[in-house]
């Protein structure tokens, strides 16, 4: 079983429309989660991190965790063609120390 | 602003010759450095972990004689592709993690063998 699981994509979603990105996870005792952003040739950015059960909202994104279900998931309000890149689920393992990330999740915003 | 700063952003060399990358930590001590690569593609994949002052910890299946690290301060990792061949060529990113922050990532290096 892989640490992190994400749906590779590609997800196609129109202009305005809200995407939504899902990820699952294997850590139990994980408390750190995050949502990075990477444009194809370029290395990751960091766009949510989220520590607690609920929703968190910055912008446009909203990002959601359930600890009991082991799963987060990334909301984009208002797509913009600038949101095509590939999504990057992770999480910080506090027992391996280090940090797990999923394959990726390809969103293409169409115009 | 960046946080974290890697140079060189892209590197073409010949196979057989090394070829050296540098982390740096901007804002912050970094005791811990992470270095992945990535193949076109395809996901991140951890290399290595360094530890200022102390050796590195890689993956299962890095080649620590070929891949060196040096942490030699607070602020600096670096990492030797030695004797590179074609199929090192990839896409070499470090990250510094400090406290309970996320992980930042320096803005990679291109790496290309002829």
């Amino acid at each position: 079983q892989k640490e992190v699981e994400q749906n590779s994509g590609p997800l196609s979603v129109p202009e305005g429309a809200i995407a939504s990105l899902n990820c699952t996870y294997s850590d139990r005792g994980s408390q750190s989660f995050f949502w990075y952003r990477q444009y194809s040739g370029k290395s990751p950015e960091l766009i949510m991190s989220i520590y607690s059960n609920g929703d968190k909202e910055d912008g446009r994104f909203t990002a959601q965790l359930n600890k009991a279900s082991q799963y987060v998931s990334l909301l984009i309000r208002d797509s913009q063609p600038s949101d095509s890149a590939t999504y990057l689920c992770a999480f910080f393992s506090n027992t391996g120390n280090q940090f797990y990330f999923g394959t990726g999740t390809s969103l293409t915003v169409i115009p | 602003g960046a946080v974290v700063s890697q140079h060189p952003s892209r590197v073409i060399c010949k196979s057989g010759t090394s070829v050296k990358i540098e982390c740096r930590s901007l804002d912050f001590q970094a005791t811990t450095m992470f270095w992945y690569r990535q193949f076109p593609k395809q996901s991140l994949m951890l290399m290595a972990t360094s530890n200022e002052g102390s050796k590195a910890t890689y993956e299962q299946g890095v080649e620590k004689d070929k891949f060196l690290i040096n942490h030699a301060s607070l602020t600096l990792s670096t990492l030797t592709v030695t004797s590179a061949h074609p199929e090192d060529s990839s896409f070499y990113i470090c990250s510094v993690k400090t406290g309970d922050s996320p992980l930042h990532f320096g803005n990679g290096t291109r790496l290309t063998v002829t």
